[in-house]
């Protein structure tokens, strides 16, 4: 079975654009969470989902957001980007919301000059 | 706020070593802990998951305990591996289950050296 797949690979935007990532969970998993990682830390909680709805939400700015497709594939949108939004973007899916593991897709390398 | 702290941040060990990870985390009500490695530039790949009703799982090589009442958990590599070097992440979920998300702590960069 495919793992969880996202795309681009990577993207490089310019301060003020916006950007939309995309990320498609593994085949029977009805979960996606979103997590920023900027260099040298660890993940940050951006988002869940769950069945379409959000189930939570990190201490991010409302530049940030997100929605569920009925296929549970997902999108990260980013407005008005900040220098500082440049990050390794993870998506993660999982069975339910948060008894079972998570897996993370490889990622999307967003660079903001 | 959970806060997740790893020690060390940093390990160089030869081949053939057996070692252990740290990881603390500063509110013992989670849900869960699992544990991932990354590999420069890369997602992260699930090591073991343990919920809060167990003290540890096993998977070949790796064996990782959880210790809620003092906040800790401990990833034991056994037999260290050139394959192995990567860095390695731990990360709980509160209690409030999908709404909290994972907390992450800022890993701990291994190298073997063959």
């Amino acid at each position: 079975d495919a793992g969880v797949t996202q795309s681009p690979t990577h993207l490089i935007k310019t301060r003020g654009q916006q950007v939309t990532l995309r990320c498609s969970p593994i085949s029977g998993h009805k979960s996606v969470s979103w997590y920023q990682q900027v260099l040298g830390q660890g993940p940050q909680f951006i988002f869940q989902y769950y069945e379409k709805e959000e189930r939570g939400r990190g201490n991010f700015p409302d530049r940030f957001s997100a929605r569920q497709f009925p296929n549970y594939s997902s999108e990260l949108n980013v407005n008005a980007l900040l220098l500082g939004d440049s990050a390794l973007y993870l998506c993660a899916s999982s069975w339910d919301s948060y008894s079972y593991e998570q897996y993370f897709g490889p990622g999307t390398r967003l660079t903001v000059t | 706020k959970q806060e997740v702290t790893q020690i060390p941040a940093a390990l160089s060990v030869p081949e053939g070593e057996n070692l252990v990870l740290n990881c603390s985390f500063t509110d013992s009500a989670i849900y869960n802990l699992q544990w991932f490695r990354q590999d420069p530039g890369k997602g992260l790949t699930s090591l073991l998951l343990i919920q809060s009703s167990q003290r540890e799982q096993t998977s070949g090589r790796l064996n990782a305990s959880l210790d809620k009442s003092s906040g800790r958990s401990t990833l034991y590599i056994a037999a260290s591996q050139p394959g192995d070097s990567a860095t390695y992440l731990c990360a709980s979920r509160g209690p409030g289950g999908g709404a909290d998300g994972l907390t992450f702590g800022k890993g701990t960069h291994l190298i073997i050296q063959p």
